[in-house]
């Protein structure tokens, strides 16, 4: 099915513990990005890429890496977890600046 | 103050009634989109617009780029459309086209 796929959808660490998020659009987007919610804060942005090979950092980089080997995958990696890393994680992709834009089902990321 | 703003935060209406939510911005943009996020937590994209109206079933979105403001409109609202309705900018500024969001609106339908 066509659409961002986005694994897992729940996931508990413990603290130091590293893990990656997978990203996958089948759409041909050019344009990615990770964000996380959290009660009363909205949606912030982690980082994005604009197309493979080409990422940069959000509103709240600290403590995530991305890489964007290709188009299709865009994996976010926690390289050390900490709790103030528990959020629920979005995965979103869009073709261009002016096209909607498509969102995973998002994860669900405890950490303690 | 944020860079976009909505109101009401929350909001609750008996079905059947017209729902207004208002998105506001402080800087020029170039797009806006209406985001939905149902309890679930799966977020949909309802709209995004850069001028005028558009329209969606029950659901219509405004915008005016001159007023700094857009809104949503849900017609003959059911239970079904409890969600929590987001709209989320292109600000003209913003390096890589990076969305701005607004906190969010959560509508409550009630039977």
């Amino acid at each position: 099915n066509a659409g961002v796929t986005q694994t897992p959808k729940f996931q508990v660490l413990k603290t130091g513990q590293s893990m990656t998020l997978q990203c996958a659009q089948d759409m041909n987007h050019e344009y990615m990005s990770w964000y996380r919610q959290d009660p009363g804060m909205g949606l912030r942005l982690i980082h994005y890429s604009v197309g493979a090979g080409i990422t940069d950092q959000g509103e709240v980089p600290n403590g995530y890496n991305v890489s964007r080997s290709t188009t299709e995958d865009f994996p976010l990696r926690l390289l050390s977890a900490a709790p103030s890393q528990t959020s629920v994680y979005f995965c979103a992709s869009r073709r261009q600046t002016y096209t909607v834009a498509f969102f995973g089902q998002g994860t669900r990321l405890t950490v303690v | 103050k944020n860079e976009v703003e909505q109101s009401p935060q929350n909001l609750t209406a008996q079905e059947g009634e017209f729902i207004t939510i208002n998105c506001s911005y402080s800087v020029g943009i170039s797009a806006l989109h209406w985001l939905q996020q149902h309890p679930g937590g799966g977020i949909v994209s309802l709209f995004m617009l850069s001028s005028g109206k558009k329209k969606h079933g029950r659901l219509i979105a405004t915008i005016n780029i001159q007023e700094k403001h857009s809104s949503l409109h849900i017609t003959a609202s059911h239970p079904r459309d409890s969600a929590v309705y987001i709209c989320a900018a292109l600000l003209i500024k913003a390096a890589g086209n990076k969305l701005t969001f607004g906190g969010g609106t959560r509508v409550l339908v009630k039977p």
